[in-house]
C-alpha cells in the first residue's frame, strides 16, 4: 500500500497567519490526491480533490499543489472556524490511504 | 439535500457479527460508486471497502477481506456492510460515503455509525 506521511503532526496559529501542510507519497501519485478537513465528533469534509481543485462552496483561502509525491494544502488568513484536523488521501491506487493528519490549534 | 445516512452501530462481541446501512437521497445513487471508511478514536481514517455504481466491481481493506461484504440496492438507495467475526480492532466510527473514483475523492459524507467490539 502506498504510504502517505503526513507534517506537521500539529500546528499552532493564529487567527490571520498562513500555514501550510504537507503530504508525502510513498510513490508517483500523479495528482491523485484529496485533502479533508474534520472536527471534533463530526465527518470529514472534502476540501481540495485531484491536489489543486477546490470544491465548490470552499473558501478561496484554501489552496493546494503539488504532483507526484509532494503535496501541499495551503490556508492564508486563519479563520476561527479552520482550527480543525486535516487529512490527506490517496487515490492513486487502491488501498486509498490517508496521512496521519495534522492537527491545527489555536495560539 | 444531499445526504447519506448511516445505521447499525453498536456494541457487540468479538467474534460476533454486525450489519450496517446507509441510505442515500438527493442525488441519482445508482450512477455514483459508493465507500466505506471507519476511523477508530484519536486516529486517521481508514478505507474499508467500495463498490461500483452497478455493484459489478468490490474491492476491500486486506484487514477486511474475507470478514467483511459491501452490497448495494439502488432501488432502496442504499448501501451495507455486513460485518462478521468482529474483532477488537475493528471498533471505530463507520461512514459511508460517496466515492467519485475507483478509486476517487469522497464528496459527500453520512453522520457516522459508532460499532464497538468489546467482551
Amino acid at each position: 500500500a502506498i504510504q502517505m506521511t503526513q507534517s506537521p503532526s500539529s500546528l499552532s496559529a493564529s487567527v490571520g497567519d498562513s500555514v501550510s501542510i504537507t503530504c508525502r507519497a510513498s510513490q508517483d501519485i500523479t495528482r491523485d490526491l484529496s485533502w479533508y478537513q474534520q472536527k471534533p465528533g463530526k465527518a470529514p469534509k472534502i476540501l481540495v480533490f485531484e491536489a489543486s481543485r477546490l470544491l465548490s462552496g470552499v473558501p478561496s483561502r484554501f489552496s493546494g499543489s503539488g504532483s507526484g509525491t509532494d503535496f501541499t494544502l495551503t490556508i492564508s488568513g486563519l479563520q476561527p472556524e479552520d482550527f480543525a484536523t486535516y487529512y490527506c488521501l490517496q487515490e492513486f491506487n487502491y488501498p486509498p490511504t490517508f496521512g496521519q493528519g495534522t492537527t491545527l490549534e489555536i495560539k | 439535500d444531499v445526504q447519506l445516512v448511516e445505521s447499525g452501530g453498536g456494541l457487540v462481541k468479538p467474534g460476533g457479527s454486525l450489519r450496517l446501512s446507509c441510505v442515500a437521497s438527493g442525488f441519482q445513487f445508482g450512477h455514483y460508486h459508493m465507500a466505506w471508511v471507519r476511523q477508530a478514536p484519536g486516529e486517521e481514517p481508514q478505507w474499508v471497502s467500495h463498490i461500483s455504481f452497478t455493484g459489478a466491481y468490490i474491492y476491500y481493506a486486506d484487514s477486511v477481506r474475507g470478514r467483511f461484504t459491501v452490497s448495494r440496492d439502488n432501488a432502496e438507495n442504499s448501501v451495507s456492510l455486513q460485518m462478521n467475526s468482529l474483532r477488537v480492532e475493528d471498533t471505530a466510527v463507520y461512514y459511508c460515503a460517496r466515492d467519485l473514483g475507483d478509486p476517487g475523492h469522497m464528496d459527500v459524507w453520512g453522520h457516522g455509525t459508532t460499532v464497538t467490539v468489546s467482551s
